[in-house]
């Protein structure tokens, strides 16, 4: 089945504790993504990827890393996450965005909570 | 990268009625896409409009993508308790609006 998978779905943690959201597709798109939604604002993005080792930020970056090693994972690292963090995040893939066709399929989410 | 302006931001009808949310860019589009998101869930794809003045229909949706491709419209009519949730636009930078949220009682 095509999918998006992003690990984990819930997370609580303390302001300043390094982690990981894990994101990972089996679709060979090209390309991957990360956004925050917050109530009233819409998915905003954060960072994207156009292929294996190409990222680039997107609209809310600060705070955020991410890496691209493999084409189809796409990790979002938070190194010392704060309380402005709390989100709902989600991951997405499509195929390279140049193309025609701009459909994008989105993980699951991960509702993370910074205290 | 382009931004996007969507209104309402909420919007809630008596099952049966109809419902429309717009968005609306300063920019030209080349092409623009529509998301539903159920409540509790994620976004999922709907549509992509590429054509100057497309009309696409699914169903009981109709999309818009203006003559000018600044500006787009999902209406829904006849609304029915399935449609409840939160409609985005996206351009082709991959940029959403704040999207619509629908409720519809039943």
């Amino acid at each position: 089945e095509a999918q998006v998978t992003q690990n984990p779905r819930y997370l609580i943690t303390v302001t300043g504790k390094k982690l990981t959201v894990t994101c990972s597709q089996n679709m060979n798109h090209e390309y991957m993504s990360w956004y925050r939604q917050d109530p009233g604002l819409g998915l905003r993005q954060i960072y994207y990827s156009m292929n294996v080792e190409v990222t680039d930020k997107g609209d809310v970056p600060e705070g955020y890393k991410v890496s691209r090693k493999e084409k189809r994972n796409f990790p979002l690292i938070l190194e010392s996450p704060s309380p402005n963090q709390t989100s709902l995040y989600f991951c997405a893939s499509s195929f390279f965005p140049d193309r025609k066709y701009n459909e994008q399929f989105f993980g699951p989410g991960t509702r993370l909570t910074v205290l | 990268g382009q931004q996007v302006m969507q209104i309402p931001q909420y919007q809630h009808v008596q099952e049966g009625e109809d419902f429309t949310t717009y968005c609306n860019s300063s920019t030209t589009l080349s092409n623009i896409q529509w998301y539903k998101q159920r409540p509790g869930g994620h976004p999922v794809f709907l549509i992509q409009l590429v054509k100057s003045g497309e009309v696409k229909k699914q169903k009981r949706l109709t999309f818009q993508f203006g003559e000018a491709k600044k500006n787009s419209s999902l209406h829904i009519t006849a609304t029915q308790t399935t449609d409840v949730g939160t409609y985005f636009c996206a351009t082709n930078d991959m940029r959403f609006g704040a999207g619509t949220r629908l409720t519809v009682k039943p």
